[in-house]
């Protein structure tokens, strides 16, 4: 059982380039979501999708975009890089996006921005 | 939005009690409190989570006083291999407005 997987593990990347950050998911959970962390700010939502073909803005959206296809891929493009995005970007699952939900992370992708 | 606050960092030694208290002073009627654990590397892992009173699990427990304005939690006999950042999480029953504190930086001295 994989869980969540994340591609690229880490990226470097110039400034104004197109990037996606793939985001895997085997459990069949309805909710993901798209966080990043950054030294001493800890984790903060960029983007979430309660279910297939919805998604919503977290605290931090500017810059990103997401889709929600299919139940199992939860893709995050920035349109264009820009250094303030250098961080780890984490993926989350969890089974119904409700509060009482346990979120399971993937490993995380490392980006760096020049 | 809920917003909590932790210490940024304690150190322990093995064998002892790990007390950490999160400050969430304007959490809602409906938000639950959950903590996890991050080690170097990996991505947040689920600890325990709570409502009101006390919970406690294989691995920790969670107290939160009758006002919900914070809580603590507690990890017993610590060993090395507790060495982490331990985050507090206020959720929203309304949706997924999440918010994670800043962390606290536990280190387990031998």
């Amino acid at each position: 059982i994989a869980g969540i997987t994340q591609a690229p593990t880490s990226q470097i990347l110039a400034a104004g380039r197109r990037m996606t950050l793939r985001c895997t998911q085997d459990m069949r959970h309805n909710a993901m979501y798209w966080y990043r962390q950054d030294l001493g700010l800890g984790l903060r939502l960029i983007h979430y999708s309660n279910t297939a073909g919805t998604t919503g803005k977290g605290e931090v959206p500017d810059g990103y975009s997401v889709s929600r296809a299919n139940t199992d891929d939860f893709p995050l493009t920035l349109a264009s890089a820009v250094p303030s995005q250098t961080s780890v970007y984490f993926c989350a699952s969890s089974h119904t996006g409700g509060p009482t939900d346990t979120q399971y992370f993937g490993p995380g992708t490392r980006l760096t921005v020049l | 939005l809920a917003k909590t606050t932790q210490p940024i960092s304690m150190d322990s030694y093995e064998g002892q009690e790990v007390n950490i208290t999160c400050s969430h002073n304007n959490i809602a009627t409906n938000d639950y409190i959950t903590w996890y654990q991050q080690f170097p590397s990996q991505g947040p892992r689920f600890i325990i989570q709570g409502y009101k009173t006390k919970v406690t699990n294989e691995v920790a427990s969670l107290f939160i006083p009758a006002d919900r304005k914070s809580s603590t939690l507690s990890l017993p006999r610590v060993s090395l291999s507790d060495t982490a950042v331990y985050y507090c999480l206020v959720t929203q029953a309304a949706g997924n407005k999440l918010t994670f504190g800043g962390g606290t930086r536990v280190l387990v001295k031998p």
